[in-house]
């Protein structure tokens, strides 16, 4: 089974800090994923990777920034957190040949930024 | 704009009847279609998907009809069990399968009653 895991479960940070999240794949998945998820809006797109390096925009990446340097790792990163930023980040990855299988997503972390 | 919809917020039904959840989209670009379950503090875990090419999925208690000319889908849950209370999210993408992202409605609840 794909094991997708993230590095924290919960973080409280304060406003301004940098915030790093970490994520984990190891299926050797060629697609990784950051969405996060507000009651009342679903999963929204931050950012997504095809490759080691390649980086997009998803349909939210104001705020944010991401690295992949590793095809297993991709992290994502608050520069300078906000109040607004407080949600559940979800981790997802894909392999690029098996489109209905789906993402396969992480646990999720809770971040909250006071 | 919301590209794809799911109107019902939450659905209430008595175990071992049918449960029926709705999504709407109005991309018509989309090719694959997907349905995840998540549970509180977990992340969304995969449950059937179908291609643009189909009308119907089914796995084992679960089907997916899709109606392209409606741009509608439904996931069928029969017989539907307690374990099956959670939130379930509809998810569309391109012809890229996902590569680029999922666009996800903002859920509905189901609640099973006993």
């Amino acid at each position: 089974d794909v094991k997708v895991t993230q590095s924290s479960r919960y973080l409280v940070k304060r406003t301004g800090e940098k915030v790093f999240l970490e994520c984990v794949q190891d299926m050797d998945h060629e697609n990784m994923f950051w969405y996060r998820q507000d009651p009342g809006l679903g999963l929204r797109l931050i950012y997504f990777s095809y490759d080691v390096k390649m980086k997009e925009k998803g349909d939210i990446p104001e705020g944010y920034s991401v690295s992949r340097e590793k095809k297993e790792r991709f992290s994502l990163i608050l520069e300078s957190a906000s109040t607004n930023q407080t949600s559940m980040y979800l981790c997802a990855s894909r392999s690029g040949q098996r489109a209905l299988r789906g993402q396969f997503f992480g646990p999720g972390t809770r971040l909250t930024v006071l | 704009d919301q590209q794809v919809k799911q109107n019902s917020p939450s659905l209430s039904v008595q175990e071992g009847r049918i449960s029926i959840l709705n999504c709407d989209y109005t991309n018509s670009m989309f090719d694959y279609f997907l349905w995840y379950k998540k549970y509180p503090a977990e992340g969304p875990t995969f449950l059937i998907s179908i291609s643009s090419i189909k009308d119907k999925n089914e796995d084992g208690r679960f089907t997916v009809f899709l109606n392209k000319s409606a741009k509608h889908l439904s996931l069928h849950i029969v017989p539907s069990q307690p374990g099956d209370s959670a939130v379930y999210f509809c998810a569309a993408s391109g012809s890229g399968g996902g590569a680029d992202g999922l666009t996800f409605g903002k859920g509905t609840h189901l609640i099973i009653q006993p």
